[in-house]
């Protein structure tokens, strides 16, 4: 299996919601990843798991609030956000180790519309 | 982290071989190269990696001088299929993970 899986494909949320985006992987990855993508823009870093722990942020607003409960899972908290966080945003996970950079491999994505 | 420089587009036709050109001039002695693939609304998908000399998988090759400079992409016989936005990056693994920065990517068009 060598896939991640991002679940909602679509939401749309109110700008007093709370929602959530879920990341699933079982290929034994111990470093996960948040990106976001605008409309014709390369993805953007967010957030970086490693042995779920927080290891890099973005400098990314705490409307976003990121959460790994195992070594497999990978969520995406959202409150209160701003039309112009209506993005794709990205899971993606790689094998742990140094030196070489290593394969990741990403989800299709969660179409996110701040309304 | 190296800064990469790739055309914005690049336009081609069925059949034939495409060569995408990245500039990475600050490349670090450990830094690994790095395709990415991406369709619309999908993910990105990984291509080929690459430290020195070429490389070659079922789908693509990469070719690194020996300065390591910059790097080129060459994808034989394109199809319609392969029309998407292609990235090169530029890094290493550290304490358990990459992270990938991606530049503005190349837009390759294959028209019938």
């Amino acid at each position: 299996d060598t896939e991640v899986t991002q679940t909602p494909k679509h939401l749309v949320m109110g700008m007093t919601n709370k929602k959530s985006l879920k990341c699933e992987q079982h290929m034994g990855h111990r470093a996960m990843y948040w990106y976001k993508q605008k409309a014709k823009k390369p993805p953007e870093l967010m957030f970086v798991y490693s042995y779920e722990k927080l290891s890099i942020n973005e400098s990314v607003p705490s409307r976003f609030s990121p959460e790994c409960p195992n070594s497999s899972l990978l969520n995406l908290h959202l409150h209160a956000l701003q039309p112009e966080d209506s993005a794709l945003y990205l899971c993606a996970s790689s094998q742990e180790g140094q030196g070489r950079s290593t394969e990741a491999f990403f989800g299709q994505g969660t179409r996110l519309t701040v309304v | 982290l190296a800064k990469t420089t790739q055309p914005i587009s690049m336009d081609s036709y069925e059949g034939q071989e495409v060569n995408i050109t990245c500039s990475h001039n600050n490349i670090a002695t450990n830094d690994y190269i790095t395709w990415y693939q991406q369709f619309p609304s999908q993910g990105p998908r990984f291509i080929i990696q690459g430290y020195k000399t070429k490389v070659t998988n079922e789908v693509a090759s990469l070719f690194i001088p020996a300065d390591r400079k910059s790097s080129t992409l060459s994808l034989p016989r394109v199809s319609l299929s392969d029309t998407a936005v292609y990235y090169c990056l530029v890094g290493q693994t550290n304490s358990g993970y990459s992270t990938l920065t991606f530049g503005k990517g190349t837009m390759l068009l294959v028209s019938p």
